[in-house]
This record gives C-alpha cells, sequence and structure tokens, in this order.
C-alpha cells in the first residue's frame, strides 16, 4: 500500500518570503514523487517530479522540492512567493516497482500568498 | 508538452439523464486512463483506470452499472453517467500517462463540473 500526507490545509505566506508546503509519502518499493498544482475549477498542472537522481528538483514556475529517504518526505519549496501562485497543492506518489501506473494523492494544501 | 483534453469543462442536466464526458489524449498514446471524482475542498479520489480495448478497473465503492467507461481507442476514454441523480454532483478528472516516455507524469484534464438538478 502506499499513501501520501500533506499535514497542513492551508500555508500562508506573505508575497516576496520563502513558501514550503509539507509532504511526506509512505511506499514499498521505490518512490516516484510528484507535485500538482490545482487553480479553481481547473484541472491538476504537474509542476515536478522526483524519479531518481539528484535530490534536489527543479520545477516549473520556480518551485523546487528535496527528496529525503530517511524522513521520506517531498517538501515543495519556493524562494520568493508570488500572489499568482495561490492554488491548491497536491503531492502525490507511485510505486516505482510497480508496473501500473497509479498515484496516490494527498489530501491537498491550500497555498495563500498575501500581498 | 503533453496534452490531456476534456470535454465538456461543465454540464447542468436533469435529475435521471446521462451524461458523456471526453478524455482525449492530444499529442501522445495512452493505453491506460484514469478518472478521479474530487469533492469540495477535498482531494481526488480515483473512481477506475480505464483500459484500451478492455474493461475498466473500478475502485472500490464506485458503481460500474452508474459509471460507464468505454476506452475504444489509444486517445479517447469517456465516462458516462448514467441515471444522474444530485448526489452526483461533482468535479471530474481525467489523466493519462504518455506510454511513449519513460516516467512520465500523469497529465490532467481541465475536469469537467457536472451539476445534476
Amino acid at each position: 500500500a502506499q499513501s501520501v500526507a500533506q499535514p497542513e490545509d492551508q500555508v500562508n505566506v506573505a508575497e516576496g518570503n520563502p513558501l514550503t508546503v509539507k509532504c511526506t509519502y509512505s511506499v514499498s518499493g521505490n518512490p516516484y514523487l510528484f507535485w500538482y498544482v490545482q487553480y479553481p475549477n481547473r484541472g491538476l498542472q504537474f509542476l515536478l517530479k522526483y524519479i531518481t537522481g539528484d535530490n534536489l528538483v527543479k520545477g516549473s514556475y520556480g518551485f523546487e522540492a528535496e527528496f529525503n529517504k530517511s524522513q521520506t518526505s517531498f517538501h515543495l519549496k519556493k524562494p520568493s512567493a508570488l500572489v499568482s501562485d495561490s492554488a491548491l497543492y497536491f503531492c502525490a506518489v507511485r510505486d516505482g516497482n510497480n508496473a501500473g501506473n497509479m498515484l496516490t494523492f494527498g489530501g491537498g494544501t491550500r497555498l495563500m500568498v498575501k500581498p | 508538452g503533453a496534452v490531456v483534453s476534456q470535454h465538456p469543462s461543465w454540464v447542468i442536466c436533469k435529475s435521471g439523464t446521462s451524461v458523456k464526458i471526453e478524455c482525449r489524449s492530444l499529442d501522445f498514446q495512452a493505453t491506460t486512463m484514469f478518472w478521479y471524482r474530487q469533492f469540495p475542498k477535498q482531494s481526488l479520489m480515483l473512481m477506475a483506470t480505464s483500459n484500451e480495448g478492455s474493461k475498466a478497473t473500478y475502485e472500490q465503492g464506485v458503481e460500474k452499472d452508474k459509471f460507464l467507461i468505454n476506452h475504444a481507442s489509444l486517445t479517447l476514454s469517456t465516462l458516462t453517467v448514467t441515471s444522474a441523480h444530485p448526489e452526483d454532483s461533482s468535479f471530474y478528472i481525467c489523466s493519462a500517462r504518455d506510454q511513449g516516455r519513460n516516467n512520465s507524469p500523469l497529465h490532467f484534464g481541465n475536469g469537467t463540473r457536472l451539476t445534476v438538478t
């Protein structure tokens, strides 16, 4: 079984400040980790992924995430938040050893960036 | 980049009628597509896995006869909500992975907001 936890329902940050959205996971095989963003009444947009290699992954719109195997975490970060970053963010995991493609999503974290 | 097109983006229907939602991969092929349902302020719930040329695999608790899935080609999957009821009102999202690219992420459609009156 695989699972994802996003402990914060909402994260508030002032524009220009750094932001972190937390994610921890559990998977029996190799973790393939993803971050997606969802704007109101829209589908999900892919931000970044970790499959293998460098633990620090850079993605779209200036976001990055750090894979920490010992802490089973994959926190999303951005050095300087923008008001337009306000959205719903989902962390997801897939078992890389499993041939299936199913992703398991966290509950989502709403990011509010205030001017 | 890979694009998944979902249609319609919103639909309002009367209770008892059926609604079909289409999910197309525009520039890649997908033997497998996924259908999710999202309730307000909640995460995505996987409803079923759509397999090209064969029967869909439904998650526990999802009614097969109510949510009919057809995956007739490598670029099209459809979800039909039959005999819709107000409790079926929700946001439905499909996704697909480019089978021609290793470790490709899932790409999502923009979703369909269904309102049953």
